[in-house]
């Protein structure tokens, strides 16, 4: 039973567009909440996260959007890059989860020239 | 330059063999992972530490076993307990419990594959 999941495996999106990266999770105990950043045959890199008492976090070109009542976040880039193309995971955690990330499946970003 | 090595990058292994992953990390972080990637997976949690002497399970601990002797090392094997394990092991660390730490460091992961 998948908490947390990541519907689309791979997006592909037009350089200097809009990225939306989608992640939906079941838990409704889950506050905490982190997206990483994965290029191939390295290990991932933490990108941006978000407390359950926010529903937005900024930084940069990079967004994050959380609607709790949907169980829903959101990861936006803009504009988007040809560096920005890699894997991205969406992590979530609750405050009784023993310290526990529960990982999404992640999702291919390809940014086309 | 601080961060966290993994090694070998690749491993082969026969079954029933037993095999153990290094991971090194100098950036005085107190708490330790073991992740495995599977394809279209997200990370499983194999086991972790928050401090020397200590470590506890996971989520899929089963036929796996780690020691944390030293702050800077976790090494991970993999024993012939471990039914599928052929995957991409990854190692992080954290300044505190992840939970808090607001991110994990990660190595750049040890794929092991058994014949």
């Amino acid at each position: 039973d998948q908490q947390v999941k990541q519907n689309s495996p791979s997006l592909s999106v037009q350089e200097g567009r809009i990225s939306i990266l989608n992640c939906d999770y079941t838990n409704s105990m889950f506050d905490y909440f982190l997206w990483y950043k994965k290029y191939p045959a390295e290990g991932p890199t933490f990108l941006i996260s978000i407390s359950s008492i926010k529903d937005k976090n900024e930084d940069g070109r990079f967004t994050v959007f959380l609607n709790k009542s949907a169980k829903h976040l959101s990861l936006h880039i803009v504009p988007s890059q040809p560096g920005d193309s890699a894997v991205y995971f969406c992590a979530a955690s609750a405050f009784d989860s023993n310290y526990q990330l529960i990982w999404g499946a992640g999702t291919k970003l390809i940014i086309k020239p | 330059d601080g961060g966290i090595t993994q090694s070998p990058k690749y491993l082969f292994r026969k079954e029933g063999q037993n095999v153990t992953l290094s991971c090194e990390q100098n950036l005085n972080h107190d708490a330790m992972y073991w992740y495995r990637q599977d394809p279209g997976q997200g990370l499983r949690l194999i086991y972790y530490s928050q401090i020397v002497n200590d470590f506890q399970k996971g989520d899929i601990a089963e036929g796996y076993s780690v020691s944390r002797e030293k702050k800077e090392s976790f090494p991970l094997t993999v024993t012939s307990a471990q039914k599928n394990p052929t995957a991409f092991y990854l190692c992080a660390s954290s300044l505190k419990g992840q939970r808090w730490a607001g991110e994990l460091f990660f190595g750049e992961g040890s794929r092991l594959t058994v014949l």
